[in-house]
């Protein structure tokens, strides 16, 4: 079936430290993938896309990892800053077209 | 900013009521996508429109509707509201409504009492 899901509700880290956000799927099918960044109160805000044909896509301060094989997608954040304290939604393209979203990963980022 | 525009911002009614969200969406994009997201839940997708035809319903109640006009902009009317309908509403665009990426407005946040 259609499923996005976040291995952790919430992660904590250092400012300064690394982050990596992770995210299963269940459609091996799905050929697109998105994160997105919800800060309190706003709406979520587009961060990076990965086409399926890619393992690895880079950004300003952030890299998105797509591992096929255990169908698992992975945000990095480099050089965590106060700014970064989000929900994190990874969102998936299903073979209907639509945008499958997950849970969410609440990142905490401590001073 | 996303070029997506929601309002009202803020709706507080009472049950039974019924209120109107207004979308606006990002110059060009022809899809519009409804939202709602609940205290800590994610988003769970309701409705999506393209070039004024629904393409695609998702989890939304049958007290609910939404339609596209020929500007694009797209209104959401919930009605016979209920107390378990307090939540985030949110719409998004997207150019061609085939699983692109969508980009999404500030939200309209819905109290009802």
């Amino acid at each position: 079936g259609e499923s996005v899901g976040l291995h952790l509700p919430t992660l904590s880290v250092q400012e300064g430290d690394n982050s990596i956000i992770n995210c299963a799927y269940s459609n091996s099918a799905s050929d697109y993938f998105i994160w997105y960044k919800q800060e309190s109160g706003k709406g979520p805000q587009f961060i990076i896309d990965i086409r399926s044909n890619m393992d690895k896509r880079q950004g300003q301060r952030v890299t998105v990892l797509l591992n096929k094989t255990v169908k698992h997608l992975s945000l990095q954040i480099a050089a965590t800053q106060p700014g970064d304290s989000a929900v994190y939604f990874c969102a998936e393209k299903s073979n209907t077209g639509k945008l499958i979203f997950g849970q969410g990963t609440t990142l905490q980022v401590k001073p | 900013d996303s070029g997506v525009t929601q309002t009202p911002k803020h709706l507080i009614t009472a049950t039974g009521q019924r209120v109107t969200l207004r979308c606006s969406p990002r110059s060009g994009d022809l899809s519009v996508y409804w939202y709602q997201q609940s205290l800590d839940q994610g988003l769970q997708f309701l409705i999506q429109y393209y070039n004024g035809e629904e393409r695609a319903k998702g989890n939304i109640l049958e007290r609910f509707s939404a339609q596209q006009f020929p500007d694009l902009h797209s209104e959401l009317n919930l009605s016979s509201l209920e107390l378990g309908d307090s939540a985030l509403y949110f719409c998004a665009s997207s150019v061609e409504g085939q699983g692109e990426t969508q980009y999404f407005g500030p939200g309209t946040r819905l109290l009802v009492l």
